[in-house]
């Protein structure tokens, strides 16, 4: 299957920094990527939207001055967590799109990323 | 009511058990489906799509009944490794492409 790749994968920083998190397709063009965050228990809980060359879209309540998203190529976005406070503790996971044909039409499946886990103290 | 239930488990079967997982969506007009498998404190990992017309991948069948809106995913022999989360996941469209993710079901499989 498709590769992702992200970095790094893990962080641990002082409140009030920011942490600059990388998320990489490595064998394919993903015209989509996927930003994700997932508390301890919890399901994966969709972020933000990021087309190649345009705003990404956030999801309702992620607020978009604090989760900077830039996705500047075909195969590169980062999420920046801007001000980072102990409550932005959680795992961060990228996935990005790649379409393929399968029964019954074309589909669109997501390679994640290894993640990243980010501790802030 | 959540977009995408799921029976959280915990499922303990021994080994070679056949187990089986369900899976409600709420929005009728979702359009793809997949079940992925998550290890403890690891990504997700696609373990199948699934089709109107049901498929199988060796040991794992997953079927799609789009009018009562659930999937569901039967694993047979279960081996020790099968031990994770199994996160069904719905795809569809309002304004823009969203998956969503239940909350997954943990199966844990005993020696």
């Amino acid at each position: 299957g498709a590769v992702v790749s992200q970095h790094p994968s893990w962080v641990i920083c002082k409140s009030g920094t920011s942490v600059k998190i990388e998320c990489r397709s490595l064998d394919f063009q993903a015209t989509t990527m996927f930003w994700y965050r997932q508390f301890p228990k919890q399901s994966l809980m969709l972020m933000a939207t990021s087309n190649e060359g345009s705003k990404a879209t956030y999801e309702q309540g992620v607020e978009k001055d604090k989760f900077l998203i830039n996705h500047a190529s075909l195969t590169l976005s980062t999420l920046t967590v801007t001000s980072a406070h102990p409550e932005d503790s959680s795992f961060y996971i990228c996935s990005a799109s790649s379409r393929s044909r399968a029964s019954g039409g074309a589909t669109d499946t997501q390679y994640f990323g290894p993640g990243t886990r980010l501790t802030v103290l | 009511r959540k977009e995408v239930e799921q029976d959280p488990g915990p499922f303990n079967v021994p080994e070679g058990a056949t187990v089986a997982f369900n899976c409600t969506y709420s929005n009728s007009a979702s359009q793809s489906f997949f079940w992925y498998r998550q290890d403890c404190r690891k990504e997700p990992k696609l373990l199948m799509s699934v089709y109107s017309s049901g498929n199988e991948d060796g040991r794992f069948t997953a079927q799609l009944n789009r009018a009562s809106q659930y999937i569901s995913l039967l694993i047979r022999d279960s081996k020790l490794s099968d031990s994770a989360t199994y996160l069904c996941v719905v795809r569809g469209f309002s304004g823009t492409y969203k998956y969503i993710f239940g909350t997954g079901t943990r199966l844990k499989v005993l020696a």
